[in-house]
């Protein structure tokens, strides 16, 4: 998984509690991306980081906030879950290269979220 | 109407044949096309990537784009029962940093023995 670390693999939380997911990369690589994936959705990107403080929104970010304090971790946090927000989470990163060379995403593993 | 479009299937193949996976899509600024191969429950791992239209192949995998149709093509050959996975096609219309992906949502294929 290219050096891609989430935290925690499954988790399973009440509606209305707040919850982060990590994302942890040994890459070194600039961009930062979250996705959900759901059934009949695909992967969807809820928000992306291009460097340490510099975040950006995706296609779909109400509910979601993120943080980025350093290259290797990207934070996403649920402020208050609700179980439309059940879903499986991937973190992604590239490299960022020059305009006109190739880049490419690399996923991790994913984790599960369930809100009851 | 989604922007890239993907038949879900589930497609179910005996071992050996060749699979035939593809996407389709509106917006005429993509460029940029990638396949990607997920296990179950496992994260998407990049299998393909071209540019423009045209034909890329390694080795049993061929990508094949056609921009005048705005249809993407992966070919699967002398599929194997470890090809088992969901394939999704992404694309956009921009590289370098921080480009942002649309994808299908996926086709499931099984490989039987």
């Amino acid at each position: 998984d290219a050096g891609i670390t989430q935290s925690p693999r499954h988790k399973v939380t009440e509606t209305g509690t707040p919850v982060t997911l990590r994302c942890h990369q040994t890459e070194n690589h600039r961009y930062m991306y979250w996705y959900r994936q759901d059934p009949g959705h695909g992967l969807r990107l809820i928000h992306y980081s291009y460097g340490v403080k510099d975040t950006d929104k995706g296609e779909v970010s109400d509910g979601y906030s993120v943080s980025r304090s350093k290259t290797e971790d990207f934070l996403l946090t649920l402020e208050s879950a609700t179980s439309s927000q059940t879903s499986v989470y991937f973190c992604a990163i590239s490299g960022g290269l020059a305009k006109g060379s190739t880049d490419t995403q690399y996923f991790g593993p994913g984790t599960r979220l369930t809100v009851l | 109407q989604k922007e890239v479009e993907q038949d879900p299937g589930p497609l179910s193949v005996p071992e050996g044949a060749i699979v035939s996976l593809n996407c389709t899509y509106s917006n005429s600024a993509f460029q940029y096309f990638m396949w990607y191969r997920q296990y179950s429950r496992k994260g998407p791992e990049l299998l393909m990537y071209t540019y423009s239209s045209g034909n890329k192949e390694d080795g049993r995998f061929t990508a094949q784009v056609d921009k005048s149709s705005k249809y993407i093509s992966l070919f699967i050959r002398d599929s194997q029962p470890s090809d088992s996975a969901t394939y999704l096609c992404a694309m956009s219309a921009a590289t370098g940093g921080g480009n942002k992906l649309t994808f299908g949502t996926g086709t499931q294929l099984k490989v039987e023995l």
